[in-house]
């Protein structure tokens, strides 16, 4: 069946670095990949949506140049979280789009020191 | 704006009872509705999904929803709880359309909670 492989699923970085997470659709091609950051409430929010060979869609309050996207294949979509700080902790999750539904990858913790 | 409301942040059931998680979504022109399980430590999980046809959708381990437009809403049910079921859903919806942009957007979640 559709998977989406996402990976670090943990990282744990200093502040002021930058830490990329990657996210590939295995058996399809994910046009379009989806990032969310998960609160401590629990809610997802959505940050971004990527078609691929095309710049990101961010969503208002999200800092473009700080988290960036790159969605250079249809396979494989990445976010680059840069100059990380504390507040940045989080869990990230992407989503790529197939057959009418989404097929998550299994997050990552992100913990900024 | 689309947007989804999850009104209960958990619901607790007994064992063998039937459960109802509630979900309202708010959307321009037709939805596209689903529901995800995310288990401890674990990405998120399809469990069904509400496309057009019957209002009643049936989805994996034992799952089910209806769709009802007119009060739109989308809740998820199951006849017999079981305490595997114990987990986070998401309540999800996008306008209907397949256009690449279509974002989804996530209800906050309902810890489900089934007490043996």
């Amino acid at each position: 069946g559709a998977v989406v492989s996402q990976h670090p699923s943990r990282v744990i970085c200093k502040s002021g670095t930058s830490v990329k997470i990657e996210c590939r659709s295995l058996d399809f091609q994910a046009t379009t990949m989806f990032w969310y950051r998960q609160f401590p409430k629990q809610s997802l929010m959505l940050m971004a949506t990527s078609n691929e060979g095309s710049k990101a869609t961010y969503e208002q309050g999200v800092e473009k140049d700080k988290f960036l996207i790159n969605h250079a294949s249809l396979t494989l979509s990445t976010l680059t979280v840069t100059s990380a700080h504390p507040e940045d902790s989080s869990f990230y999750i992407c989503g790529g789009r197939g057959y009418e539904k989404l097929f998550f990858g299994s997050g990552t913790q992100l913990s900024v020191l | 704006a689309q947007s989804v409301a999850q009104p209960e942040d958990q619901v607790n059931v007994a064992e063998g009872n039937p459960l109802t998680v509630k979900c309202t979504y708010s959307v321009s022109g037709n939805p596209y509705l689903f529901w995800y399980v995310q288990y401890p430590n674990r990405g998120l999980q399809f469990l069904l999904k509400y496309i057009t046809g019957d209002n009643l959708v049936k989805g994996s381990y034992g799952f089910e929803a209806e769709f009802n437009k007119s009060q739109t809403s989308f809740h998820l049910k199951k006849p017999s709880a079981l305490v595997s079921d114990s987990a986070l859903y998401f309540c999800a919806v996008r306008a209907a359309g397949s256009g690449g942009y279509q974002k989804v957007t996530f209800g906050t979640g309902t810890k489900l909670q089934v007490i043996p």
